[in-house]
């Protein structure tokens, strides 16, 4: 079972540049989220989707964007690398059948991700 | 707002020994409850639900949830230098989909 699938492991950007950070998941989960966390510190939820087409903001959104065309993938862009933005993205998804995330969610294995 | 604490750590306990993991949460109303298993280095691994009252055995695992006094609780017996990690307590936010998360215990299991 593949689970959560996040590409690429490892990358260095230069300040300035861009990149996109996929996920995709084959779990049929209609909840994703994508999460940053940095050395030491706990998780801190970037962006969420609830299902293909609808996505919100987290805790710290700003200099992130995400889209949902489909159930299976939910990919994060960075548009300007900032050295603020190094840290370790981690991918999730859970399933629910209503409103409300009472199920536990599913993590990928990261990206590691960092701005020179 | 909703809120989880959990104590930092360093939690050092010996080997064989059981380890003894709490999260204290704000929200009475809260239903769900998860630990998740973070190793250095790797992504956070759900170890433990609880839906109710009292206590739920895994194995080597409980998890025990006291919703009076609002805490949920991971005890971990016969410890083992492999169950040194950081554990994550997690509860949900209700209708906006997401999960509270605790910033995380780090165990420490000494041979």
């Amino acid at each position: 079972n593949a689970g959560v699938t996040q590409t690429p492991k490892f990358r260095i950007l230069k300040i300035g540049q861009s990149m996109t950070l996929q996920c995709t998941q084959d779990m049929n989960h209609n909840y994703m989220y994508w999460y940053r966390q940095d050395p030491g510190m706990g998780l801190k939820l970037i962006y969420y989707s609830v299902g293909a087409g609808i996505t919100d903001k987290g805790e710290v959104p700003n200099g992130y964007n995400v889209s949902r065309s489909t159930t299976e993938d939910f990919p994060l862009r960075l548009e300007l690398a900032a050295p603020s933005q190094t840290s370790v993205y981690f991918c999730a998804s859970s399933y629910s059948m209503g409103g409300g995330s009472n199920q536990p969610q599913h993590f990928g294995d990261g990206t590691r991700l960092s701005i020179l | 707002q909703k809120e989880v604490e959990q104590n930092s750590g360093p939690l050092s306990v010996p080997e064989g020994a059981i380890a003894s993991l709490n999260c204290t949460y704000s929200d009475r109303g809260s239903q769900s409850f998860f630990w998740y298993r973070q190793y250095s280095g790797k992504s956070p691994e759900l170890i433990m639900s609880i839906y109710s009252n009292g206590d739920k055995e895994d194995g080597r695992f409980t998890a025990q949830l006291n919703k009076a006094s609002q805490y949920v609780s991971l005890l971990i017996r016969d410890s083992q230098p492999s169950d040194s990690a950081t554990y994550l307590c997690a509860l949900p936010m209700d209708s906006n989909y997401q999960l509270i998360w605790g910033a995380g215990t780090k165990l420490i299991i000494k041979p």
